[in-house]
């Protein structure tokens, strides 16, 4: 998990409220991953982002979720109007992108835990 | 089906065990194979990553692949309490960008 750093590393929010979380991926790695992980349900995938653009969103939901990856600063996942439903480990991942190999090595940061009130 | 079966244990094995993790999968486009192990509480950490059939050796764990079967396995030999944690298989298509499909995890216990 060396490297991509997420916070908060745990979040609680009443529903209603909105969430962000953040991700820095590892240096020298420009793609960027969200995945949401549920008790029984195991690693979702939920959005792919290069620097400023989203590469493919299909695991997101289609309303209240957006993510971002701005050419300065972080990557955020970002949950509107939050419902009790969105409460799990979101976790980030990043690869450098580069390379025979390079897209498909993810490393993981420590992930944020939403508990939604 | 899912396109990765995992079955989620718990699995439960003696220090110094042989243990052996597995992963079926559907999807014949899958060409790279990569084991995580997540402890309690904290993101999926790299153990290994396999490109197409094949074997490979990290100390004590190896990682088979079996693509005619469309099977995967994880061995962890002479294993020890710090080994208790979840083992997610994962998988990513050829051409599939960077779209990781990922087991459910095996829970491991090694009992001391």
């Amino acid at each position: 998990n060396a490297g991509v750093m997420q916070n908060p590393r745990h979040l609680v929010r009443r529903r209603g409220q909105e969430a962000r979380l953040r991700c820095s991926p590892m240096k020298g790695h420009s793609h960027v991953y969200w995945y949401r992980q549920l008790p029984e349900e195991g690693l979702k995938f939920m959005v792919y982002l290069q620097k400023e653009n989203i590469i493919d969103e299909s695991g997101m939901p289609k309303e209240r979720f957006s993510a971002e990856f701005p050419k300065e600063g972080p990557s955020i996942l970002r949950i509107q109007q939050v419902v009790r439903g969105d409460s799990a480990a979101y976790f980030c991942a990043s690869s450098p992108g580069e390379g025979k190999d390079g897209g498909n090595i993810q490393y993981f940061g420590a992930g944020t835990r939403l508990s939604v009130l | 089906q899912k396109e990765v079966e995992q079955d989620p244990g718990p699995l439960s094995v003696p220090e110094g065990a042989i243990v052996s993790l597995n992963c079926t999968y559907s999807n014949s486009a899958f060409q790279y194979f990569m084991w995580y192990r997540q402890y309690s509480r904290k993101g999926p950490e790299l153990l290994m990553y396999t490109y197409s059939s094949g074997n490979k050796e990290d100390g004590r764990f190896t990682a088979q692949v079996d693509k005619s079967s469309k099977y995967i396995s994880l061995f962890i030999r002479d294993s020890q309490p710090s080994d208790s944690a979840t083992y997610l298989c994962a998988m990513v298509a050829f051409g599939g960008y960077q779209k990781v499909t990922f087991g459910i995890g095996t829970k491991l216990q090694v009992i001391p």
